[in-house]
């Protein structure tokens, strides 16, 4: 049983266009966040919601905006597509500070705009 | 803005050798240390974590050395072994929820 799941693994699409990637988690966890890993494989966090409130909004274009419709699920939405949109996107959960804060990371969603 | 300091970017072993990737921070305010590894086309595993009220943490052939007062902490492979390859991330986190990652160290065992 996967415990934080991604859909789609890939995802090509053209400039422009508006595209959702979904992120799922089976852990119990209360917080879930979205991060980047560019070509040099860097990890960026981009956001963090707490038991769906939104914790964490880093300097992110506002074309990105991620929904938590209940603390298991936490999806982006991207708007108008760049080319520098072009990256690995990896969700992931975790308990609270103060408890065991590991990360619990999906297996990515490899963007590619063309 | 780095906030975690990560090197070296890449370095071969033989089987059996030792790999050692280095950490430094800057943020005293940090006081949880992970290190990630990650297979080309996964997502990163929590591999170990530190707290910094503890000076050395081993679980099986992988140790973290912590070293407060110099703000750097270490991963050390021991008996490197070719299921080994793969990318290591130290990361640096405090009570805000958001850990920082280095940029990675891709780790290359020789048979």
């Amino acid at each position: 049983d996967t415990a934080v799941s991604q859909t789609p693994k890939y995802l090509v699409t053209q400039m422009g266009n508006d595209k959702s990637i979904k992120c799922e988690q089976n852990l119990g966890h209360d917080t879930m966040y979205w991060y980047k890993q560019d070509s040099k494989k860097f990890l960026k966090i981009m956001f963090s919601y707490n038991n769906k409130e939104l914790i964490i909004n880093e300097t992110v274009p506002n074309r990105f905006s991620p929904k938590s419709p209940d603390k298991a699920h936490l999806n982006l939405h991207i708007n108008s597509l760049e080319l520098g949109d072009s990256a690995v996107y990896f969700c992931a959960s975790s308990q609270p500070p103060g408890v065991e804060r590991g990360y619990t990371f999906g297996s990515g969603t490899r963007l590619t705009v063309v | 803005q780095q906030q975690v300091k990560q090197s070296p970017q890449s370095l071969i072993v033989q089987k059996g050798g030792i790999s050692i990737i280095n950490c430094a921070y800057e943020n005293t305010a940090f006081d949880y240390f992970p290190w990630y590894q990650q297979f080309p086309g996964k997502g990163p595993a929590l591999l170990i974590a530190i707290r910094p009220d503890v000076s050395e943490k081993k679980e099986g052939r992988f140790t973290i050395s912590f070293n407060k007062s110099a703000k750097q902490f270490s991963l050390h492979i021991m008996d490197s072994q070719p299921g080994d390859s793969a990318t290591y991330f130290c990361a640096a986190g405090q009570s805000d929820y958001k850990l920082s990652f280095g940029a990675g160290t891709t780790v290359t065992v020789r048979a």
